[in-house]
């Protein structure tokens, strides 16, 4: 079965960065990309960007430009995303999530990871 | 700038049914007919309910339908039960493959 597992959880002082992992089994890792969404306390969801897991190519929300890298290891179908210059309101809970070729929606989710940003 | 937007909060009472809408504004959206609901309960990833506009993933109650009418898409749930009471969010994208959510809608089974 499919299974996109996060890593833990982390805790950033403001101007830091952080990385997540997203590691996925039960499919073929170039078939899907791998998209990031948020939802900070008390806010609805926000996406962020996807990756292509075969070439690379990535695509990012306007919101995040300049800050948010996503990339992959495909000898170990992990996905990484890196964000830049935290601030206390990117504390969030970061979810990954496929979405399957030749489809457009968002079908199977990790469990999520908390980033705190505090000082 | 497109955008979908949902109504912030619903209700209901068991066993009635309720529609949440999620229209969309901007032109390069709902094109495709790629619009997708997803259900989130507090602390859980989410869950998706509804995909292009009207299909059910397996698994999911038949009690949650899907449909659209022009910029305006619209998740039904008949038969309201206490464990459906969640937020839920519209999703779709645009040409430029850029991904939206609406602001969410809070369910709330009275």
């Amino acid at each position: 079965q499919v299974r996109l597992v996060q890593s833990g959880a982390e805790v950033r002082r403001p101007g830091a960065s952080v990385k997540v992992s997203c590691k996925a089994s039960g499919y073929t890792f170039s078939d899907s990309h791998i998209h990031w969404v948020r939802q900070a306390p008390g806010q609805g969801l926000e996406w962020m960007g996807w990756i292509n897991p075969n070439s690379g190519g990535t695509k990012y929300a306007q919101n995040f430009q300049g800050r948010i890298t996503v990339t992959r290891d495909t000898s170990i179908t992990t996905v990484y995303m890196e964000l830049n210059s935290l601030r206390s309101d990117d504390t969030a809970v970061y979810y990954c999530a496929t979405v399957s070729g030749g489809y457009w929606h968002f079908d199977y989710w990790g469990q999520g990871t908390l980033v705190t940003v505090s000082s | 700038q497109s955008a979908l937007t949902q109504p912030a909060s619903v209700s209901g009472s068991p066993g009635q049914s309720i529609t949440i809408s999620c229209t969309g504004t901007g032109s390069d959206l709902f094109g495709y007919n790629y619009v997708s609901w997803f259900q989130v309960h507090p602390g859980k990833a989410p869950k998706l309910m509804i995909y292009e506009v009207s299909n059910r993933p397996s698994g999911v109650s038949n009690r949650f339908s899907g449909s659209k009418s022009g910029n305006t898409a619209s998740l039904t749930i008949s038969g309201l039960q206490a464990e459906d009471e969640a937020d839920y969010y519209c999703s779709s994208h645009t040409s430029d493959i850029i991904w939206l959510f609406g602001g969410g809608t809070r369910l709330t089974v009275l």
